[in-house]
């Protein structure tokens, strides 16, 4: 069971900086590595991030490595996505998801809009 | 990185008939794959897992198999809450990958 909440999104100029949230609830969270994935409007499921339950370990899709960083508060079971330098290709419906190799937990994903 | 292809990239297909999905991976992945069903404007749901491991509370009618490079998700008797895009996703290594979905709709 659980519940995965993610916030953050909106429209931003490519150049600019969003950071997304996701509030994860109905189980023990810094068990658990968690993961995001990105959907551009349209297209398939990309792996965009994953970080590991103590926050130690991360890692990133060659499409968004050094501008993408993933974080998590374990003291407030919350996962983050700082996302800097957006490019238009961003574009995407991103979701956060239970697990560092299947998801068995989806939000219902948070629409991040690069456009001028 | 490792590719994954599925096909078909769409099947037609009527309520009660049997159909299958296949995955390919560009290099042996093992037993590391997982297929997730997508509804539109809904989030991906996982169905199976480690390739041929049925996820809690999802039907018996949906079944995995293969190992290596070649994988399959076969779901009897198609009912009409089964129309969706389905995924199939690799984790041997990173970057994980998804195929590109195969659109599983009404004859």
């Amino acid at each position: 069971e659980g519940q995965l909440l993610e916030s953050g999104g909106g429209l931003v100029q490519p150049g600019g900086s969003l950071r997304l949230s996701c509030a994860a609830s109905g189980f023990t969270f810094d068990t658990y590595a968690m993961t995001w994935v990105r959907q551009a409007p349209g297209k398939g499921l990309e792996w965009v991030s994953t970080i590991s339950g103590s926050g130690a370990t991360t890692y990133y899709a060659d499409s968004v490595k050094g501008r993408f960083t993933v974080s998590r508060d374990n003291s407030k079971n919350t996962l983050f996505l700082q996302l800097i330098g957006l490019r238009v290709e961003d574009t995407a419906l991103y979701y956060c998801a239970k697990g560092g190799y299947s998801y068995d937990l989806w939000g219902q994903g948070t629409l991040v809009t690069v456009s001028s | 990185d490792i590719q994954m292809t599925q096909s078909p990239s769409t099947l037609s297909a009527s309520v009660g008939d049997r159909v299958i999905i296949t995955c390919r991976a560009s290099q042996s992945i093992s037993s590391w794959l997982a297929w997730y069903q997508q509804k539109p404007g809904k989030a991906p749901k996982l169905l199976i897992h480690k390739a041929s491991g049925l996820e809690s509370g999802v039907p018996s009618r949906f079944s995995g198999s293969g190992s290596g490079t070649e994988f399959s998700l076969t779901i009897n008797s198609l009912q009409p809450d089964d129309f969706a895009i389905y995924y199939c996703q690799h984790y041997k290594s990173y970057p994980y990958t998804f195929g590109q979905g195969t659109k599983l709709e009404i004859k």
